[in-house]
């Protein structure tokens, strides 16, 4: 069946980048487009933007341009986030999720990301 | 990007009851809305997409509405696993956008 298994939890300092992975099982991947979509504590759901699995070419959302690198392991049917200068607002948890017909149909568990000094 | 405002940001009823949470777009979206249920710490799950069409597996006491702008979830006679979060989000746009979420609580 479908699987998106996100890397675990990660503890970083102010300043260091952080590189997410979402390794996928149970279809071809380069058929479903792949979002990244943060959650900080307490808060909502907010897409941070999608790489499209058969270009490799990334869309990112306002807000999420510049630090933030979407990228992909073809072969190994993996995408990745990749957050660059940690700032202690980028403490969330990540979620990769699959795009579906006309929705996100299968999500990862979610990658916490914790960052402090 | 496409704004979608969501009504109420938290609701408290008891087991029994019927609910029912809002969601507007900041333009047209035809019926590319999806509803997304959301336990603590847990994944989301989509429990309507083109906002009317249930998922499977999602009980009928689950429907949706709307087209356009203006959409609703509908909960009926809540059960004690539907307290939980609740989002709306566009599909219209191909970078997706969340309502801001409604917390359905226990009275």
């Amino acid at each position: 069946q479908v699987q998106l298994v996100q890397s675990g939890s990660e503890l970083k300092k102010p300043g260091a980048s952080v590189k997410v992975s979402c390794k996928t099982f149970g279809y071809t991947f380069i058929n479903n487009n792949i979002n990244w979509v943060r959650q900080a504590p307490g808060q909502g759901l907010e897409c941070m933007g999608w790489i499209n699995t058969n270009t490799g070419n990334p869309t990112y959302a306002q807000g999420f341009i510049g630090r933030f690198v979407f990228s992909l392991d073809t072969s190994a049917s993996t995408a990745y986030l990749q957050i660059n200068d940690l700032q202690s607002d980028d403490t969330a948890l990540y979620f990769c999720a699959r795009s579906g017909f006309k929705k996100i149909d299968h999500w990862g568990q979610g990658t916490l990301l914790t960052v402090s000094s | 990007d496409i704004q979608m405002t969501q009504s109420p940001s938290s609701v408290s009823a008891s087991v029994g009851d019927g609910v029912t949470i809002s969601c507007r777009a900041s333009q047209y979206i035809g019926t590319s809305l999806n509803w997304y249920q959301q336990q603590p710490g847990k994944a989301p799950k989509v429990l309507i997409f083109d906002a009317s069409t249930l998922e499977t597996g999602v009980p009928s006491r689950f429907s949706g509405s709307g087209s356009g702008t203006d959409f609703t979830l509908t909960i009926g006679s809540l059960q004690p696993e539907d307290f939980a979060s609740y989002f709306c989000q566009q599909g219209y746009s191909s970078l997706y956008t969340f309502g801001q979420g409604t917390k359905l609580e226990i009275k």
